[in-house]
This record gives C-alpha cells, structure tokens and sequence, in this order.
C-alpha cells in the first residue's frame, strides 16, 4: 500500500530536550517536504527536498533541521525545541513539487513544555 | 512569493444545500491550485483539482473554478451531506519556489442533518 509514515504520532516533550520525527514514503517521491499546521494559520512550510542530499529552507524553517540520505526517509530535527513548536506536523511527499498531488502522513502532535 | 486567501474560515450549512468556499491568490504566474479535505484527526487528502488551462472540473458532488483574470478559484459542494464535515484547504502552486503549494488557512464546514 502506498503510503507516508510518521513517526511518532504524539510527543510531549521539555524545552531543550532535543527530538527526532521520522517520515519515510514508500512510493519512489523524489519531493518531500514538512508542515505545521496551527489554528487559523492553516499548512506552513518548514522544510522541503528535491531529491537526495538536496534540501532547503521553506516558510517557517527556524529551529528545525532535516536531512535526506535517502530517497524514502526525510527526518524533522529539532535540536532545541521550545514551547512555540508545539504544533501539528505533516510530513508529505510527491511525484514533483507543484502539479501533482502531495501525500501526507498520519501527523505528528508535539507538546514543548 | 505566492499568497492564497481563503474564505470564510467557519461554513455552516444545512444537509442538502451547496456549500462554496473561496481562495485567492497573488501571483499570476500559479498554475496548479489543489483543494484538501481533512477530516477531524485524519491527514489532509488531495479531493480536486484544477490546471490553470481549465475554466472548471467537476467530479461528482464536488467542482472547482478557477478565474485566471480575477485569480481567485472556488470550491463548490452539491447536496452536502455530514460526512462533508471537515476542515478543507486550498492551495497554488509558486513558480517562484520551485513550484511549491501554499496552502489557504483553512475552512471548517459543518454539515448539520
């Protein structure tokens, strides 16, 4: 089943206390990318990945790190997380960035006490 | 870069009636503008959407509009039933970025039976 996997689904986590959420796609994407999603701001952009080895910065990208090594994972950092990081994450993949539909994982609820 | 505006953030109608929710956008340039669905704790999911060389697409009970002059595209739901309850995205493409979307911040629609 083609399909986007995020990892974990919820995180309660202290300030400071560095943390990794995984994302692995298993349908070949070359493009994936990361959100936020907060009330009444709708889908942000943090981070996003071309290809392997490629990556760049979105719309909200402080305080967030990733890497792509591989083609199927794309990993979210956050080396030191504060309590405005608490959102909804999305990670999502696609044939390409733009015309084509963008799958999403099941999300991720982080809490930064 | 891109900018979509969506309305209104809450809709409320009764089951059987048509609901339109409404974005902009800002560059002229957009050539891709999908609409989301997401269901309440679920991922957000493609449900339409619409190339800038199409005036209209329908797929059942669900269109979409795009007025390239005005840049502003629509979605329409027919005969709305409480499953259509969920909050629902637009977004455009940003040929500037890469092609990346940029999402609309979002409108709940409750379907009341």
């Amino acid at each position: 089943e083609a399909q986007v996997t995020q990892n974990p689904r919820y995180l309660i986590t202290v300030t400071g206390k560095k943390l990794t959420v995984t994302c692995s796609q298993n349908m070949n994407h070359e493009y994936m990318s990361w959100y936020r999603q907060d009330p009444g701001l709708g889908l942000r952009q943090i981070y996003y990945s071309m290809n392997v080895e490629v990556t760049d910065k979105g719309d909200v990208p402080e305080g967030y790190k990733v890497s792509r090594k591989e083609k199927r994972n794309f990993p979210l950092i956050l080396e030191s997380p504060s309590p405005n990081q608490t959102s909804l994450y999305f990670c999502a993949s696609s044939l390409g960035p733009g015309g084509t539909e963008a799958f999403f994982g099941q999300g991720t609820r982080l809490t930064v006490v | 870069g891109e900018n979509v505006e969506q309305h209104p953030s809450t809709l409320s109608v009764q089951e059987g009636d048509s609901a339109v929710i409404k974005c902009t956008y800002s560059d002229s340039a957009s050539n891709y503008f999908p609409w989301y669905k997401q269901e309440l704790g679920k991922r957000p999911q493609l449900i339409i959407d619409i190339r800038s060389n199409v005036g209209e697409k329908k797929d059942q009970r669900i269109a979409v509009t795009l007025n390239k002059t005005a840049k502003h595209f629509s979605l329409h739901i027919t005969e709305t039933q409480p499953e259509d309850s969920a909050v629902y995205f637009c977004a455009a493409s940003d040929r500037e970025y890469g092609n990346k979307l940029v999402f609309g911040a979002g409108t709940i629609l409750r379907v009341k039976s």
